[in-house]
């Protein structure tokens, strides 16, 4: 076990919709990443939050966006759904944002998109 | 920008032999590089880190080098058993934290 806890675990929304998907890091971990990981796909970096700082960002559009909370959670919202967003949705945290520290993953948030 | 390469999307081997895995990158120097497994439907599991100034590292039956000259790190798993099987994917981790994936070589260990 990671000590990574994200949820719901899976969800199928209707193209258009908004959708959160929430994650709870391991303890004393400051920074959460998000990836998209799509079949057959490696997992793709949407951003990342250190200190609920938004600190880097992957080539996905505005419609993805963040939050990360004084308690290091964090949530991963996605508006105006497409299609092709249907994916597993990883997070995944660390010590530190610029360190060689281990990022362990939570199991992930599967969503379909219809 | 950064691409990654994994040898192949599979590779299949009979128990008890070694398993080689090959993770080629190119337009980038990483600072670590970390290999997972990843079961299906499951998140990917951390199994080592090797640092750029680090040649080779273990840990139990796991091996991984990490050559930057030829941009390559191989990944051994040595007296390979069935419940080896599984995805294992390659991460070139930059200073700020982000990891950038290659898709993953599934592994399958037949008895």
């Amino acid at each position: 076990e990671t000590g990574v806890t994200q949820s719901p675990t899976h969800l199928i929304k209707t193209r258009g919709q908004q959708v959160t998907l929430r994650c709870s890091s391991q303890s004393g971990h400051n920074t959460v990443s998000w990836y998209q990981q799509a079949l057959g796909q490696g997992p793709q970096f949407i951003f990342q939050y250190y200190r609920e700082e938004e600190n880097g960002r992957g080539n996905f559009p505005p419609r993805f966006s963040g939050l990360q909370f004084p308690n290091y959670s964090s949530e991963l919202n996605v508006n105006a759904l497409e299609l092709d967003d249907s994916a597993l949705y990883l997070c995944a945290s660390s010590l530190g944002g610029t360190s060689g520290n281990t990022i362990y993953f939570g199991e992930g948030s599967w969503l379909t998109v219809v | 920008s950064q691409k990654i390469e994994q040898n192949s999307e599979a590779l299949n081997i009979q128990e008890g032999k070694t398993a080689t895995l090959t993770c080629n990158y190119t337009n980038y120097s990483p600072a670590y590089l970390q290999w997972y497994r990843q079961d299906p439907g499951r998140g990917p599991v951390f199994l080592l880190l090797i640092r750029e100034n680090e040649k080779e590292k273990r840990k139990e039956r796991l091996k991984v080098t990490f050559d930057t000259t030829l941009k390559q790190s191989l990944f051994h798993i040595t007296a390979s058993q069935p419940a080896d099987s599984a995805t294992y994917l390659c991460a070139l981790k930059s200073t700020l934290g982000r990891l950038y994936f290659g898709r993953g070589t599934q592994l399958t260990v037949w008895p």
